[in-house]
């Protein structure tokens, strides 16, 4: 079945540290989102990447968008205390734009 | 963040007991989804609702029964559950599956705890 892969599962910085999170999908997405959640929290929708190659920014926060449109990262640079959270990636796939979700990646930021 | 509310937030019920999770979407999408989020599993879709019809059913055992009345409001019957499906329930809405606008608002969660 379609699948979407995350690494790494955890990821343990001290603060000030770059930190990225890599998806790769086993099928052609039509687009990939991103996710964050807040320990305690729920999902909260940061992104949505659609065309091949594509580069996104916000502030620290760096995604991109594979040419094959089966990949995808998203790269945090010097991590701050309240980047902790679970990274999730999404990949909508298939004719019938099934949203297929990673394991996420755990990151915890040493003050 | 108001868009998407959830009761109870945190539910305890014994395995005889029946309850129901509610779900209210204020953002005018026209799906609706039940997610179940366990610790160090991945994120499980449960239900997914596209105008009022069910249009995705993962398997999910019938002690769990949705219920989707209009586009606005999302239900989860709950009957006879077992201590493993103690989780986190998600509620999410989008534009709908097929429109190109599949973003997901999540709503706070219902915190499940089956005695």
């Amino acid at each position: 079945g379609q699948q979407v892969m995350q690494i790494p599962q955890y990821q343990h910085v001290q603060e000030g540290e770059d930190f990225t999170t890599y998806c790769n999908s086993s099928t052609t997405l039509s687009n990939i989102q991103w996710y964050k959640q807040r320990p305690g929290g729920h999902p909260v929708f940061l992104i949505q990447l659609v065309k091949s190659g594509e580069v996104k920014k916000q502030k620290r926060l760096t995604f991109q968008f594979g040419e094959a449109k089966k990949n995808s990262s998203l790269h945090i640079t010097a991590t701050q205390t309240t980047d902790v959270g679970t990274y999730f990636c999404a990949g909508l796939a298939g004719n019938n734009r099934k949203l297929i979700w990673g394991l996420g990646t755990s990151l915890a930021v040493n003050p | 963040e108001t868009g998407v509310t959830q009761t109870p937030r945190h539910l305890v019920m014994g395995m005889t007991n029946k309850k129901s999770l509610k779900c209210e979407q204020h953002l005018g999408h026209n799906a609706m989804y039940w997610y179940k989020q366990s610790a160090k599993k991945p994120l499980e879709l449960m239900f997914v609702y596209s105008l009022e019809e069910r249009v995705e059913n993962n398997s999910v055992p019938s002690r769990f029964s949705p219920e989707c009345p209009n586009s606005s409001h999302l239900f989860l019957h709950l009957h006879t559950l077992q201590p493993e499906d103690s989780a986190l329930y998600l509620c999410a809405s989008s534009q709908g599956p097929g429109t190109g606008k599949e973003t997901q608002y999540f709503g706070p969660g219902t915190r499940l705890l089956v005695l």
